[in-house]
């Protein structure tokens, strides 16, 4: 099925850790991005990615770097994770003639 | 970045019941999108608005476009338990959606 796809599912880090989380889309979207998921907080950008070979910061950038990879994949990296970003991470995807974004079924990110 | 208000924040009806919630913004919209997110997944569209006033439906689902263009509200009829979830509104402004933080719902049998 068409869609936004997202991995890992889940992730457990320790503080200090580095990962990527990986998103990858299929529908010839132009732009990406990158949310982040707290209870009562609704979501937050974290970055996002307008066009290939563009990143900007969104409302939360602090302790992430992304990458546009190719048009199709957008990463996620956090050099070295703290336990405020334990979160659940959405990537999402638009492009023209879409209504509003697709989103990827999530990460689960625990840093310990 | 922008602040959508969304409200209520959780609702908790009996089957059958009808289902209102709203969300509002102090900064014009150009499109209003309703979302709803199912436990372990991520959100899905649900409506889609683009103009002031607009009144669109997806079965039991209706929205409205507000005509001031910054508010937008989500009626569901007759709900059933799979209705249970939470909704997010989402406006554009700019080249960016702002999402609010969500409508819990919980549909008791």
């Amino acid at each position: 099925n068409a869609g936004v796809t997202q991995t890992p599912k889940f992730q457990v880090l320790k503080t200090g850790q580095s990962m990527t989380l990986q998103c990858a889309q299929d529908m010839n979207h132009n732009s990406m991005y990158w949310y982040r998921q707290d209870p009562g907080m609704g979501l937050r950008l974290i970055y996002y990615s307008a066009s290939e070979g563009t990143t900007d910061k969104g409302e939360v950038p602090n302790g992430y770097n992304v990458s546009r990879l190719n048009k199709r994949e957008f990463s996620l990296r956090l050099e070295s994770a703290a336990p405020s970003q334990t979160s659940v991470y959405f990537c999402a995807s638009t492009g023209q003639g879409a209504h509003g974004y697709t989103f990827g079924s999530g990460t689960r990110l625990t840093v310990v | 970045g922008q602040q959508l208000n969304q409200s209520p924040q959780s609702m908790f009806i009996q089957e059958g019941e009808d289902v209102s919630m709203n969300c509002t913004s102090s900064s014009i919209f150009n499109t209003w999108l309703w979302y709803k997110q199912e436990p372990g997944e991520g959100p899905v569209l649900l409506i889609a608005l683009y103009k002031a006033g607009e009144l669109t439906s997806n079965g039991r689902l209706t929205a409205q476009f507000g005509i001031t263009r910054k508010d937008s509200f989500l009626n569901i009829s007759a709900s059933i338990p799979s209705d249970v979830g939470i909704y997010f509104c989402a406006g554009q402004g700019g080249n960016q959606f702002y999402f609010g933080t969500g409508t819990s719902l919980t549909v008791i049998p």
